[in-house]
This record gives C-alpha cells, sequence and structure tokens, in this order.
C-alpha cells in the first residue's frame, strides 16, 4: 500500500459527460501528478501540482482540468467525454515539487470507460 | 525532439538469468531526468529510480542496476539472478524543461516475462 488513495476504482459512462477523479495523497506529500495510460497513448503524464499550484503540465487535454485543494487532495475533472478518454488513470505524490528530485508513490488508479 | 525509445518489446528468460532492459533517449538539452517504472501484472505502478543528467555514476539497489551513459544517451537496466516476481512491463522515461515547465516523455515499455 503507497499510502495514496484514488476514488472511484471504477467508472463507466457515456460520451458527453463530465466526470470527476478524486486523489489523496500520502501523508505530508505536498505534489500530486496525474498519469493516463491507454491502449492507443500508452502512458501519459497529465499534470503536476505543488501545494495547490501548477508546476508541471504535460499532454492533458483542453476539456480536462484538474486542482489540488488546500487540504491537498487533488481532483482531475474529464468533461464532454469521448471514447478515447477510456483509459486508467493514476495518481502520484511525493513529498516535494522539483521534478526529478524525489519519489513517486502511486495509487491504484481509477478506471474509466466511455460508452 | 525529444524521445525515449525502448526498443525491446517483450523480453523472456528464464529465472535466475540476468537480463537487461534498454533503454535510449533523445534531447538536446543539458538538463534532464530520467526514470524507470515498473508495471506488475496487477495493474499498479511503481516508482523505481530516477537519474539527473549531470550524475552519471551507476546505481545499483539489490538486484537491480542502471547503467547511464551519456555518450550513447542510454539509461538502462538490469535485473540480476531474475525472479518470477520481477515479470512486469518496464518504462522508461525522460523529464525536462520545455517552454517554463517540465514535460515527461515515456517509452512505450517493456514486458518482461520470468518463467519459472
Amino acid at each position: 500500500d503507497s499510502g495514496v488513495t484514488q476514488t472511484p476504482k471504477h467508472l463507466i459512462t457515456a460520451t458527453g459527460q463530465r466526470v470527476t477523479l478524486r486523489c489523496s495523497p500520502r501523508s505530508g506529500d505536498l505534489s500530486v501528478y496525474w498519469y493516463q495510460q491507454s491502449l492507443d497513448q500508452g502512458l501519459q503524464f497529465l499534470i503536476q501540482y505543488y501545494n495547490g499550484e501548477e508546476r508541471a503540465k504535460g499532454n492533458i487535454l483542453e476539456r480536462f482540468s484538474a486542482q489540488q485543494f488546500p487540504d491537498l487532495h487533488s481532483e482531475l475533472n474529464l468533461s464532454s467525454l469521448e471514447l478515447g478518454d477510456s483509459a486508467l488513470y493514476f495518481c502520484a505524490s511525493s513529498v516535494a515539487w522539483g521534478a526529478g528530485q524525489e519519489t513517486q508513490y502511486f495509487g491504484p488508479g481509477t478506471r474509466l470507460l466511455v460508452l | 525532439a525529444q524521445k525515449v525509445t525502448q526498443a525491446q518489446t517483450e523480453i523472456s528468460v528464464v529465472e535466475k538469468e540476468d537480463v537487461t532492459l534498454d533503454c535510449v533517449y533523445e534531447t538536446r538539452d543539458t538538463t534532464y531526468y530520467l526514470f524507470w517504472y515498473k508495471q506488475p501484472p496487477s495493474g499498479e505502478l511503481v516508482f523505481l529510480i530516477r537519474r539527473n543528467s549531470f550524475d552519471e555514476q551507476n546505481e545499483i539497489s539489490g538486484r537491480y542496476s542502471w547503467n547511464f551513459q551519456k555518450s550513447t544517451s542510454s539509461f538502462n537496466f538490469t535485473i540480476t539472478a531474475s525472479q518470477v516476481v520481477d515479470s512486469a512491463v518496464y518504462f522508461c522515461a525522460l523529464s525536462l524543461l520545455i517552454s517554463g515547465t517540465y514535460k515527461y516523455i515515456f517509452g512505450t515499455g517493456t514486458r518482461l516475462k520470468v518463467l519459472a
């Protein structure tokens, strides 16, 4: 158990809908990362927050947004969902924010299926 | 352009054999970071190592070792005396600062099967 929790574990929804994925980092970790893993695109980095501020941005679509709240949990919002958004979404946390400066601990992932 | 290539799609070895997973990266930047991640059949992701571009020392952690060679732009991963529990998909990744923000570029992964 990495100490990172993600909810829900599974999510089935329809095209055009909006969903919110939630991540709670390990106690004491200030940085949160979001990744997407799909059969088509492989593993992709989406976005990183540190103590509430965006620190790094990857291949995140405009239909997607994220934020980190004062209690340090993070939410990834996916809107106008398309079939191609079906994927496993991982959250990770680390103590510090400098990319490459720290160990990342991963949550179990949220599997999203868009029908 | 930045790129990470893991040319080995799948490798099968017999338990106790040594195995090396190759990772070749492309970047013109002098400051960057390299990572290895493991994804066992259960699906979770496990962070294994990060290396910055200024630290060319090889690293050993138990049966795992990493060989970083800037001259060949490679960051290879060796498992000594492989075990069935090492069966997983292994991803190599490159992180660097682009237009003021860090980006991560992942390889396509190498599936390692360790047979008993």
